[in-house]
């Protein structure tokens, strides 16, 4: 089945540095999905890429999908504590809009 | 818009008991139901889908007879972790989607999550 590899594992950033995330897949996808979850909280959606080498902003977050749409990135600039939390890339497109999750990348920032 | 709930929140219980959970979209119909569980640290892990009416699909190593999902109406589907054993605690979240057109239409929304103690 499809299968979403998700680097680094873990991240640990001092405040106001930059933090990124990165996905990865054999196969190409037809759409990639971002979500965060908050220790103890449940994933909360962020955004959606569709179309190849697509960008998109929120603020400090950037996301790109890859030319190829096998590759996309979460990029956040100048970090805040209010950042923490597990960034998750969800690989979408299949029956019933079932997602398949990367691993997630645990992120910690220290003040 | 677009609340999921889950119902408990947490339940503790001993072993050979079952235990039944809840997920209501309580403002929007939800066409599927996802029904995943997730370990301390780790990702979500699909355990099946569920579309109101029908049988659930369950993905490859999920015991249909122990993860028994109805899907009842198109606002509430149920998990029940039957005759529970202590490697079934975990942290266990359903998500819903069903926001038909428009740029949200894949999206998933996700429940609270129900943390399962088996002792």
């Amino acid at each position: 089945g499809q299968q979403v590899m998700q680097i680094p594992q873990y991240q640990h950033v001092q405040e106001g540095e930059d933090f990124t995330t990165y996905c990865n897949s054999s196969t190409t996808l037809s759409n990639i999905q971002w979500y965060k979850q908050r220790p103890g909280g449940h994933p909360v959606f962020l955004i959606q890429l569709v179309k190849s080498g697509e960008v998109k902003k929120q603020k400090r977050l950037t996301f790109q999908f890859g030319e190829a749409k096998k590759n996309s990135s979460l990029h956040i600039t100048a970090t805040q504590t209010t950042d923490v939390g597990t960034y998750f890339c969800a690989a979408g497109g299949t029956s019933y809009g079932k997602l398949t999750f990367g691993q997630g990348t645990i992120l910690t920032v220290h003040p | 818009g677009a609340v999921v709930s889950q119902h408990p929140s947490w339940v503790i219980c001993k072993s050979g008991t079952s235990v039944k959970i809840e997920c209501r979209s309580l403002d929007f119909q939800a066409t599927t139901m996802f029904w995943y569980r997730q370990f301390p640290k780790q990702s979500l892990m699909l355990m099946a889908t569920s579309n109101e009416g029908s049988k659930a699909t369950y993905e490859q190593g999920v015991e249909k007879d122990k993860f028994l999902i109805n899907h009842a109406s198109l606002t509430l589907s149920t998990l029940t972790v039957t005759s529970a054993h202590p490697e079934d605690s975990s942290f266990y979240i359903c998500s819903a989607s069903g926001l038909a057109g428009g740029p949200r239409d894949n999206e998933q929304f996700f429940g609270p999550g129900t943390r399962l103690t088996v002792l």
